[in-house]
């Protein structure tokens, strides 16, 4: 079976806090993406990975930034973290051009 | 711009009825639909459709594409407590990339 895992299921910030959000396969997928999942507004791709050290913005890239340093690990950073930034966070990883699979997501709340 | 819009936006049914969730897309080089169902956590995968009118099943799920009218069907018959999640559907156009597009999904709730 995939397995996609997040650091953390439950994180609360505070408004301006750097924060790092690490999502592990552990599958060998070549690409790797981050989502974030508000009511009413669906699942909205913020930057993805098809290659270590390559990255694209998706959707609503503004604010967050990600590293991908070695094929398993994808992390998205929050530079300096806002209210509006509260929202549920779920990582996918897949094969080229395959289904998505997801990790179990991490709430943050940013105070 | 490419879009899912999916119909309702959420559902009250008892338990043994018939549903039908609808999703409709517009996208650049269509590839894929998918389904997904989210429960408390992440999405878990249930259907690829890439084909129009071959149904897929699933037990009691089922699902179908018509890529003329640019939407798909998933059916869910005789409903239980446990189907009560949210239902996305997705749309993979052929691109350089794997981009995804999720529609806002349909709530679900099955009511003894």
């Amino acid at each position: 079976d995939v397995k996609v895992t997040q650091s953390s299921r439950y994180l609360v910030k505070r408004t301006g806090e750097k924060v790092f959000l690490e999502c592990v396969q552990d599958m060998d997928h070549e690409n790797m993406f981050w989502y974030r999942q508000d009511p009413g507004l669906g699942l909205r791709l913020i930057y993805f990975s098809y290659d270590v050290k390559m990255k694209e913005k998706g959707d609503i890239p503004e604010g967050y930034s990600v590293s991908r340093e070695k094929k398993e690990r994808f992390s998205l950073i929050l530079e300096s973290a806002s209210t509006n930034q509260t929202s549920m966070y779920l990582c996918a990883s897949s094969v080229l051009r395959d289904t998505q699979y997801f990790g179990p997501g991490t709430r943050l709340t940013v105070l | 711009e490419d879009k899912v819009v999916q119909s309702p936006l959420s559902l009250v049914v008892h338990e043994g009825d018939t549903v039908t969730l609808n999703c409709s897309y517009e996208v650049t080089n269509f590839r894929s639909l998918l389904w997904y169902k989210q429960e408390k956590k992440a999405p878990t995968f249930l259907f690829m459709l890439t084909s129009s009118g071959i149904e897929k099943k699933s037990g009691r799920l089922s699902s179908i594409l018509d890529k003329k009218e640019l939407f798909s069907i998933l059916n869910i018959t005789a409903t239980q407590t446990g189907d009560s999640a949210i239902y996305l559907c997705a749309v993979e156009g052929v691109t350089s990339y794997d981009k995804v597009i999720f529609g806002p999904g349909t709530s679900l709730s099955v009511i003894p």
